[in-house]
């Protein structure tokens, strides 16, 4: 099975940057993902990493060490929408789901403050 | 694009009561997944279906949860009888083979009593 942790909450201010790490245990790698989800609404997809390294899309970025089971998602100029939990979620070869379900972590809620 | 639909966004029902969740897959995604999410323990998979077979159950809590998938446009999600415990937002999802995106729906709000 897989461990997925990431903090539980965190505040950061309009127009900053903040880092959510993600650190996971799974025994067959297959993918790493982030999701946003606003209350009460559906996950939204973000970013995928399935090599090394960082994947940049807009104001979000995506980091990942495979070696270390270490990812973050960096957001820059943040803006008050970007209030809302984000979800670390990781494919494993042999986990339940025929190895394309996704096992989440419980999720950071993110407040921004102005 | 429609997305992935479901239905219905809300319901309340006695407990020992039969549930029925409906979802509706992305035309052309080939992959449905069930989700349920609840305060104490996240989102957590249920049942994946792949070309409208089920892959893996493993997730589904007891024998009081089901799911078909009739065809590649329907599935549904039946809980017979309905416990106060199975109270929590049930969410599907569909992939398609070689994008490695998922594509959630609104989800369904189910609140047993």
């Amino acid at each position: 099975g897989q461990n997925i942790d990431q903090p539980t909450e965190m505040t950061a201010t309009e127009g900053a940057i903040v880092q959510i790490n993600c650190t996971y245990q799974t025994s067959g790698f297959n993918g790493l993902f982030w999701y946003q989800q606003h209350a009460g609404e559906a996950p939204t997809f973000l970013s995928y990493n399935v090599l090394d390294g960082l994947e940049e899309k807009g104001r979000f970025s995506s980091f990942l060490s495979r070696s270390k089971g270490y990812s973050y998602l960096l957001l820059k100029e943040l803006q008050m929408k970007d209030s809302a939990s984000y979800l670390c979620a990781v494919r494993d070869m042999y986990s339940g789901g025929g190895a394309d379900g996704l096992t989440f972590g419980k999720g950071t809620h993110l407040i921004i403050q102005p | 694009d429609a997305g992935v639909i479901q239905s219905p966004r809300h319901e309340v029902t006695e407990m020992g009561q039969e549930v029925t969740l409906r979802c509706k897959p992305i035309s052309g995604h080939n992959s449905l997944f069930w989700y349920r999410q609840t305060m104490m323990r996240g989102l957590e998979l249920l049942i994946y279906f792949n070309n409208n077979v089920p892959i893996d159950d493993s997730g589904m809590p007891e024998d009081r949860f089901s799911a078909k998938m009739p065809n590649a446009s329907f599935s549904t999600l039946k809980i017979q009888p309905s416990e106060p415990r199975d109270s929590a937002v049930y969410f599907c999802a569909s992939r398609s083979s070689g994008f490695y995106g998922y594509t959630f729906g609104s989800g369904t709000r189910l609140t047993v009593v």
